[in-house]
């Protein structure tokens, strides 16, 4: 079984200033790893994801995410924030021979100040 | 193209009804997922199915049931609706199981159980 924990629930940051989001992940097998935006009162668009090769990805609006497999992390940053980034952030996880199936963190929200 | 449709958008039931959700997947797309996303929580994977047939689920009680249509729209049904039942379900349709592809969400169905 996979599970997926966001340990900040809330982070405040403002406009400009850099944010990490913090994602660890538990699995018995390797796993494909998400982050997910969720905007209010819409449904969830993914924002990047770990299939294989480079640790690193990146968004096409700034973000990115590395791979860590010995701490079994996944943490989301963005050098600059923008007043727009402001939503709610889901890691989600899939083990490779299950696929189908995403498990979702409880999510953090990103509360950027101007 | 038009992304995933589900409807109604929002409802109201009392406890014990039965409840039918919506969802169209986008064009060509044949797997469509059901997830719960109950308020403060992340998504919980319900149902998956692929070429009509269901493929996983998830640990839900009986009460929850899904069919999937030969034009590949989905039905999620729940039965004896209970209070803890309130929550935003969201659909997912991807283009094949078997390997990870992007899943693409819809806006959700908001259900509320007085």
């Amino acid at each position: 079984a996979q599970s997926v924990t966001q340990l900040d629930s809330q982070v405040p940051v403002f406009e400009e200033a850099p944010v990490e989001l913090r994602c660890n992940y538990s699995s018995s097998v390797s796993v494909y790893l998400f982050w997910y935006v969720q905007y209010p009162n819409q449904g969830l668009q993914l924002l990047l994801k770990y299939l294989s090769g480079s640790t690193l990805v990146e968004s096409i609006n700034g973000f990115e995410a590395e791979f860590n497999k010995s701490q079994t992390s996944f943490h989301l940053r963005k050098p600059s924030v923008h007043i727009s980034d402001t939503a709610e952030y889901f890691c989600a996880v899939s083990a490779m021979d299950s696929s189908y199936k995403l498990i979702f963190g409880s999510g953090t929200r990103l509360l950027v100040r101007p | 193209d038009a992304g995933v449709t589900q409807s109604p958008t929002h409802l109201i039931k009392t406890r014990g009804q039965q409840v039918t959700l919506r969802c169209s997947p986008i064009s060509g797309h044949k797997s469509v997922s059901w997830y719960q996303q109950v308020l403060g929580q992340g998504p919980q994977f319900i149902f998956q199915y692929y070429e009509k047939e269901e493929r996983g689920r998830g640990n839900f009680p009986d009460r929850f049931s899904a069919r999937q249509f030969p034009n590949y729209s989905s039905e999620l049904n729940v039965n004896a609706l209970l209070l803890g039942d309130s929550a935003l379900y969201l659909c997912a349709s991807s283009s094949w199981t078997g390997s990870n592809t992007e899943a693409f969400f819809g806006q959700g169905t908001r259900l509320t159980v007085v």
